[in-house]
């Protein structure tokens, strides 16, 4: 059981690339997130999708789009990277709805933007 | 707006010792979730205790417990016995019991231990 899978663990960019972060989960959970933690700062919410086939904004969700694949994974896309978007970004899932409400995590992708 | 609050940037404990990391938050609502999470330097994101705000009794899980008092919007932790491998981030975060279930995390506190 892999849990919460994130690829890649690193990336280095250049300004105005694009890039897209994958998430995948075997746990059959309904809800999964994205956020980003930078330092002092926390995690803060970037996307999230409470179900397969939609999408929210969370707090912080100017310079990405995200895509629910399926029930499985969940992508986060930066169409043209900025070095403001240098950090660590965390997938998430849970089961919410379905009795618990438990986020697990993957293990983070540090993103670097030159 | 929820928001949750860690003043303490930086905690140092002795191993075998005690410690407690301190978490306020902001919020109208009566119903909702805290946690603590556990943060180690291979930045996993590890779920340590959660509790439901209309529980009255602290959780508790193995040397971690909480002391969670709803009136005061407080919800500290305390690390019994404290080992090398507690140390970490550590972050607070709270959840609606309405909606979706997004997680708001205080700024965390750096917890180190001393052999």
């Amino acid at each position: 059981n892999a849990g919460v899978t994130q690829t890649p663990k690193f990336q280095v960019l250049k300004t105005g690339q694009s890039m897209t972060l994958q998430c995948a989960q075997d746990m059959n959970h309904n809800s999964m997130y994205w956020y980003r933690q930078d330092p002092g700062m926390g995690l803060r919410l970037i996307y999230y999708s409470a179900s397969e086939g939609t999408t929210d904004k969370g707090e912080v969700p100017n310079g990405y789009n995200v895509s629910r694949l399926n029930k499985r994974e969940f992508s986060l896309r930066l169409e043209s990277a900025a070095p403001s978007q240098t950090s660590v970004y965390f997938c998430a899932s849970s089961a919410w709805g379905a009795g618990t409400d438990t986020q697990y995590f993957g293990p983070g992708t540090r993103l670097t933007v030159l | 707006a929820q928001t949750v609050t860690q003043s303490q940037p930086e905690m140092s404990v002795q191993e075998a010792e005690t410690v407690t990391l301190s978490c306020t938050y902001d919020t109208s609502e009566s119903d909702y979730y805290l946690f603590w999470y556990k943060q180690p330097p291979s930045r996993q994101m590890i779920l340590v205790i959660r509790q439901e705000a209309y529980k009255q009794q602290n959780a508790t899980e193995n040397r971690f417990s909480v002391n969670f008092q709803k009136a005061a919007k407080s919800f500290s932790l305390k690390i019994s016995d404290s080992q090398l491998g507690d140390a970490a981030m550590y972050f607070c975060a709270y959840r609606s019991a309405l909606g979706t279930d997004k997680l708001i995390f205080g700024t965390g506190t750096r917890l180190q231990v001393f052999p």
